[in-house]
C-alpha cells in the first residue's frame, strides 16, 4: 500500500518562472492538503481539498498561488511567477475521511523542495 | 499565529536515557497530535490524544494532556540514536492541522 507520493522531491526554478508540484494521495483517500515549511520551521497549512472541490484556501497567498484535486489524477499546487521567498518545503498530505475528521491523522509525504535562484 | 509551542527547542541526549518534549497550546481542543519528522523527509504521525484524556501510552512514548493547563508533553523512553529527529505537536481538526515549531532531538549513541 503506497503512501503519499510526491514530486518532484527537488525543483529549482528561476525568478519569474512557474513551479507544479505534484501529490497522490494513498490509494483509498480522497481528501489532500497542502503544507509549506520554512527552515526551522513547523508546517503551515495552505489549502484542503477534497475530488474537484477546493474546501479551505484560507493559508493560500491570494495571488500566483493555485491547487487543484482533479477528478483523475494527482492533486497539483501552482505558483507563478515564483520568487525567492517561495523557497521552502512543500507538503502533501491525505487522509481517509471516515467519520468524524477530528481524530483522524494525516498521512504526509515526503515534500518537494522548491529552491528559487 | 502558531497554536502549539514546543519546548525546548533542541535537545541532546546519550542513548539509553529518557527525552521530554513539551507543548503548549492557546484555544480550545478536541484532539492533540504528535508528529515526528527525520531530517528531509515528511511527518509521521506518532499518537492523538483526545480532549478528555489524560494521558496515552504506544511502546516506548507515553503522551499526558493538561487542558486545564492547555499543555501536553511527549516522553521518549529508552531513547535510541533512531529517535533523532524534529517533533511537533498539532491541534486542530484534520481539515486544518496548526504545528508548532518543533523540538529537535539529538539522541547521541
Amino acid at each position: 500500500n503506497a503512501g503519499v507520493m510526491q514530486n518532484p522531491r527537488h525543483l529549482v526554478r528561476r525568478r519569474g518562472q512557474e513551479a507544479r508540484l505534484r501529490c497522490s494521495p494513498m490509494k483509498g483517500h480522497s481528501h489532500v492538503y497542502w503544507y509549506r515549511q520554512l527552515p526551522e520551521e513547523g508546517l503551515k497549512f495552505m489549502v484542503y481539498l477534497q475530488k474537484e472541490n477546493i474546501i479551505d484556501e484560507s493559508g493560500m497567498p491570494k495571488e500566483r498561488f493555485s491547487a487543484e484535486f482533479p477528478k483523475e489524477g494527482p492533486s497539483i499546487l501552482r505558483i507563478q511567477q515564483v520568487v525567492r521567498g517561495d523557497s521552502a518545503a512543500y507538503f502533501c498530505a491525505s487522509s481517509p475521511f471516515e467519520g468524524s475528521s477530528y481524530n483522524s491523522p494525516l498521512h504526509f509525504g515526503n515534500g518537494t523542495r522548491l529552491t528559487v535562484t | 499565529s502558531q497554536q502549539g509551542e514546543e519546548d525546548p527547542q533542541a535537545l541532546s541526549i546519550q542513548e539509553g536515557e529518557n527525552a521530554t518534549m513539551n507543548c503548549s497550546y492557546k484555544t480550545s481542543i478536541n484532539n492533540l497530535q504528535w508528529y515526528r519528522q527525520n531530517s528531509g523527509r515528511g511527518l509521521v504521525h506518532l499518537i492523538l490524544i483526545r480532549s478528555n484524556e489524560r494521558e496515552k501510552h504506544s511502546g516506548r512514548l507515553r503522551v499526558t494532556l493538561d487542558t486545564s493547563k492547555k499543555s501536553s508533553s511527549l516522553l521518549i523512553t529508552a531513547s535510541r540514536a533512531a529517535d533523532t529527529a524534529s517533533y511537533f505537536c498539532a491541534t486542530g481538526g484534520s481539515e486544518k492541522l496548526v504545528f508548532g515549531k518543533g523540538t529537535k532531538l539529538t539522541v547521541n549513541p
